[in-house]
């Protein structure tokens, strides 16, 4: 069954540091999403991704954020300036339509040191 | 606020027995709901979801939720638990319109116990 794959499975950065989280999503979806969890906390929406432009983003999504698709099959997740209160779990999930599951990947662990 | 309440942080159940995850939401319009489940160190994996029509839907793994508009809930139930289903157990809800942003609960964690 085609999966959404994430990379690195976990990443450690110091504060301030730029990191980028990489997601291959499933290859005939057309709609992108990232989500995080801090630990102990519920999975939060952070930003859709639709047609090569942002359709919704959280009021966590700043400018600190961005999210691209370089290629026909990746899709990143771009913290410019990272803070301590960046550590979580980072989710990728990708759907083939715009109510359709959205099916998540196995999540980048992100620390900030 | 609208949101998606999980109501159990924990619950042990005996392998074997039955089990039922309880989700309430609070929007005005009924949600397209989706149950995902997360074992240690993996993503959410998709349990089962409703968007309209017959209100008991079958899922993966033996699974099954029953909407009641009544109650704005979808409760997720098994008849039988396998020491595998210990999990951490997500009810989500996509609002829908504009937004197909899924809103999660707090997360239920179930221990089975031999």
């Amino acid at each position: 069954e085609p999966e959404v794959t994430q990379t690195p499975s976990h990443q450690v950065t110091q504060m301030g540091q730029e990191v980028i989280l990489r997601c291959v999503p499933i290859s005939n979806h057309l709609y992108f999403y990232w989500y995080r969890q801090i630990l102990g906390q519920k999975v939060e929406f952070l930003v859709s991704f639709y047609n090569n432009e942002i359709s919704e983003k959280s009021e966590i999504f700043d400018d600190q954020f961005s999210v691209e698709r370089p290629d026909g099959s990746n899709f990143t997740l771009k913290i410019r300036s990272t803070k301590l209160e960046d550590s979580a779990m980072y989710f990728c999930a990708s759907s083939d339509d715009r109510v359709q599951p959205q099916h998540f990947g196995d999540g980048t662990r992100l620390s900030i040191l | 606020a609208q949101s998606v309440t999980q109501p159990d942080i924990h619950i042990t159940v005996s392998e074997g027995a039955s089990l039922e995850l309880r989700c309430n939401y609070s929007y005005g319009a009924t949600p397209y709901l989706f149950w995902y489940v997360q074992s240690p160190g993996q993503g959410l994996q998709l349990l089962l979801k409703y968007f309209s029509g017959d209100t008991l839907v079958q899922g993966i793994k033996g699974f099954e939720a029953e909407f009641k508009r009544s109650q704005s809930s979808f409760n997720l139930r098994k008849p039988s638990v396998h020491w595998s289903d210990a999990a951490e157990y997500f009810c989500a809800v996509v609002r829908g319109g504009a937004t197909n942003k899924l809103i999660f609960g707090t997360g239920t964690l179930l221990a089975v116990q031999p």
